[in-house]
């Protein structure tokens, strides 16, 4: 099936920097969605985007839904250890409670 | 958010058996998914679970492989059916609708087929 192609595929950073990370499709999506998921658990929701050219922000995190509508971007400001983990993103043809296509995936390590 | 519950956490099984998975959710959802992660690798939507119907598969996936149930608006039930070493991965429910526009995933089930 459709991948939704994410890079970097790996980040090691030193904890206090910024974090960007992106998502790009060959195909239009209508909604955007950003998950975490850490080791042993399910993903986690962490940003949802409705519009394209919407930025939304969560806290430390920022996103964006591209004017094309076939990209996403997502920033984590001042990173600390507990954004170790996979940052995932997600599109929908429709809304964000129908079927998603995901991202191959993005791993945040953080060298102390 | 839905608080979502899946059984077993984890499993190991023996090829050529079967295993049901079950979902619980803690409030009425309009839709229910099934997806699958392998070692390492992203999330990939095995099917749609449709309440009172038959499930929705995805290019790749089969009813008498991956039969699914939903019998309610809370629940739902993925049988990996003969399985072999293959279908070791993570499993994961996802929910939506009624109270939520967007997907909430379940905890997983980490299944190991030796």
């Amino acid at each position: 099936g459709q991948q939704l192609n994410q890079s970097p595929q790996s980040m090691f950073i030193q904890e206090g920097e910024d974090v960007s990370m992106n998502c790009t499709s060959s195909s239009i999506f209508n909604t955007w969605l950003w998950y975490k998921q850490d080791p042993g658990e399910g993903p986690v929701l962490l940003i949802a985007l409705y519009k394209a050219g919407e930025l939304t922000s969560n806290g430390r995190l920022t996103a964006q839904f591209g004017i094309t509508r076939k990209d996403s971007f997502l920033n984590i400001s001042a990173s600390i250890p507990s954004d170790v983990g996979i940052y995932f993103c997600a599109g929908s043809q429709g809304f964000g409670n129908e079927k998603l296509t995901f991202g191959t995936g993005t791993r945040l390590t953080i060298i102390p | 958010s839905a608080v979502i519950s899946q059984k077993p956490s984890r499993d190991i099984c023996q090829r050529g058996t079967s295993l049901t998975i079950q979902c619980q959710v803690d409030s009425q959802v309009t839709m229910m998914f099934w997806y699958r992660q392998q070692p390492g690798q992203s999330l990939t939507l095995i099917a749609t679970a449709n309440q009172g119907s038959e499930a929705t598969y995805e290019s790749g996936f089969v009813i008498d492989k991956f039969p699914i149930s939903r019998p309610n608006l809370t629940f739902s039930t993925l049988t990996v059916s003969n399985m072999s070493p293959e279908d070791s991965s993570i499993y994961l429910c996802s929910v939506s609708g009624q109270r939520y526009n967007e997907q909430f995933f379940g905890p997983g089930t980490r299944l190991t087929v030796l």
